[in-house]
């Protein structure tokens, strides 16, 4: 079984609206991290934000939010106010403390593609 | 700061012929990682380092090995190239936990490998 899903394959948006990129995860761990990374068509991968398993408030980083719902085990990332620049692949990650090996474990992938 | 540095940027190989990626970080992380990326399936581990002299196999670790040569260097072989190995390669390299940082992932920029 898949420890995170990435159900939308591609999104689009237009400029200036918000968007949500949705991202499940799966695991029997009570402590872990969950990351959003962000791949532009240049190709380099781009760390966005975090969030662990004990924090209570939502991360946020400029215009990126993680929505974090613990018991639904799901982790969205919210882009506000989307930009043409925003336009790129977009992953989930999650990282599992409680084996010792932190090992990231990576989503398949959305697709967001801004229009003007 | 060069970050992660990792060369090749592209190969092309035929089949039987064996190649060596390079990766290289100056940011003193313990952890080091391999992955590679197909269209489709994210990025999946190949092989992972989580401090020197240690490697263990990731998820997809059939056809490669690798060497962690010290702190900094984490190298990546291919053997006997066979198509299925036409990918993109990411090396990655991440801090402990609690050293400060959430130990997200910084990557070098890939390598792109063709296998004929």
């Amino acid at each position: 079984a898949q420890k995170i899903t990435q159900t939308q394959p591609g999104m689009f948006v237009q400029e200036k609206e918000a968007v949500t990129l949705d991202c499940t995860y799966d695991t029997s761990d009570q402590s872990y991290g969950l990351f959003w990374y962000k791949q532009p068509s240049s190709g380099e991968m781009i760390f966005l934000i975090y969030q662990g398993s004990y924090d209570e408030q939502n991360a946020t980083e400029g215009r990126y939010s993680l929505n974090f719902q613990k018991a639904r085990k799901s982790a969205n990332l919210v882009i506000s106010a989307s930009q043409l620049g925003d336009s790129a692949m977009y992953f989930c990650a999650m990282r599992e403390n409680g084996r010792g090996s932190y090992i990231p474990t990576f989503g398949r992938g959305t697709s967001l593609i801004v229009h003007p | 700061n060069a970050g992660v540095t990792q060369t090749p940027k592209f190969q092309v190989l035929k089949t039987g012929q064996s190649m060596t990626l390079q990766c290289a970080q100056d940011m003193n992380h313990n952890s080091m990682y391999w992955y590679r990326q197909d269209p489709g399936m994210g990025l999946r581990l190949i092989y992972y380092s989580a401090s020197e002299g240690t490697t263990d196999k990731g998820e997809v670790p059939n056809g490669y090995n690798v060497s962690r040569l010290n702190k900094r260097e984490f190298s990546l072989r291919l053997e006997s190239a066979a198509p299925s190995q036409t990918s993109v390669y990411f090396c990655a390299s991440s801090g402990h936990l609690g050293t400060g940082g959430p130990g997200e992932l910084f990557f070098g920029e890939g390598s792109r490998l063709t296998v004929l």
